[in-house]
């Protein structure tokens, strides 16, 4: 079974400096990353999603992360951070269920990215 | 599009006592999943749906049940509520079941049970 490990429980981050958020999963033989923000009392939105080709993948409100098989890891990253890009990232891959064809999101236990002015 | 709903926002229950969570979604979606988030665990999975009249068990589907009986809706409930089962419930739907396909979330219920 897949995992996700991110290793930062809380990022505190100047307005404006860049910001790094990491994320490792277990290996397999095929994966599908993503990234999704949770902005306070609100759901999951998807930022970005790694399924295949170029290992540079950019998402919503300037954030990229970059696939790197041979590290197993899945970082976010972004150039210039706002106050309100201050939220919860959580990266997710995805696993099978059992023996059918449907899948589930195994996620990590979060990041809170705190940007300060 | 309202996308997914989830009701109500927020309860608080007393041990022992039942409630059933309801979640709707308007993209004729096929697959649904309940989802709970705790502190320092991120979301697991509790119940998912394949399609109308269709359930199955997730991760930690002990102490739910659910039921789809409309292709729009996917019903949580807790017959007999614990502390244990404080906790925010996310649903989401996906259009297609494969690894690569996007789950849309809805805005969560917190659930306090006392």
């Amino acid at each position: 079974a897949q995992s996700v490990t991110q290793l930062d429980s809380q990022v505190p981050v100047f307005e404006e400096a860049p910001v790094e958020l990491r994320c490792n999963y277990s290996s397999s033989v095929s994966v599908y990353l993503f990234w999704y923000v949770q902005y306070p009392n609100q759901g999951l939105q998807l930022l970005l999603k790694y399924l295949s080709g170029s290992t540079l993948v950019k998402g919503i409100n300037g954030f990229e992360a970059e696939f790197n098989k041979s590290q197993t890891s899945f970082h976010l990253r972004k150039p210039s951070v706002h106050i309100s890009d201050t939220a919860e990232y959580f990266c997710a891959v995805s696993d099978r269920l059992g023996t059918s064809g449907t899948y589930k999101y195994i996620f990590g236990t979060g990041t809170r990215l705190k940007v300060l002015a | 599009n309202a996308g997914v709903t989830q009701t109500p926002k927020f309860r608080v229950l007393k041990t022992g006592q039942s409630m059933t969570l309801l979640c709707a979604q308007d993209m004729n979606h096929e697959y649904m999943y309940w989802y709970r988030q705790d502190p320092g665990m991120g979301l697991r999975l509790i119940h998912y749906s394949v399609g109308e009249g269709t359930t199955a068990k997730g991760e930690v589907p002990d102490g739910y049940n659910v039921s789809r009986l409309k292709k729009q809706n996917f019903l949580l409930g807790l017959e007999s509520a614990a502390p244990s089962q404080t906790s925010v419930y996310f649903c989401a739907s996906s259009y297609f079941a494969g690894g690569n396909n996007e789950q849309f979330f809805g805005p969560g219920t917190r659930l306090t049970v006392l």
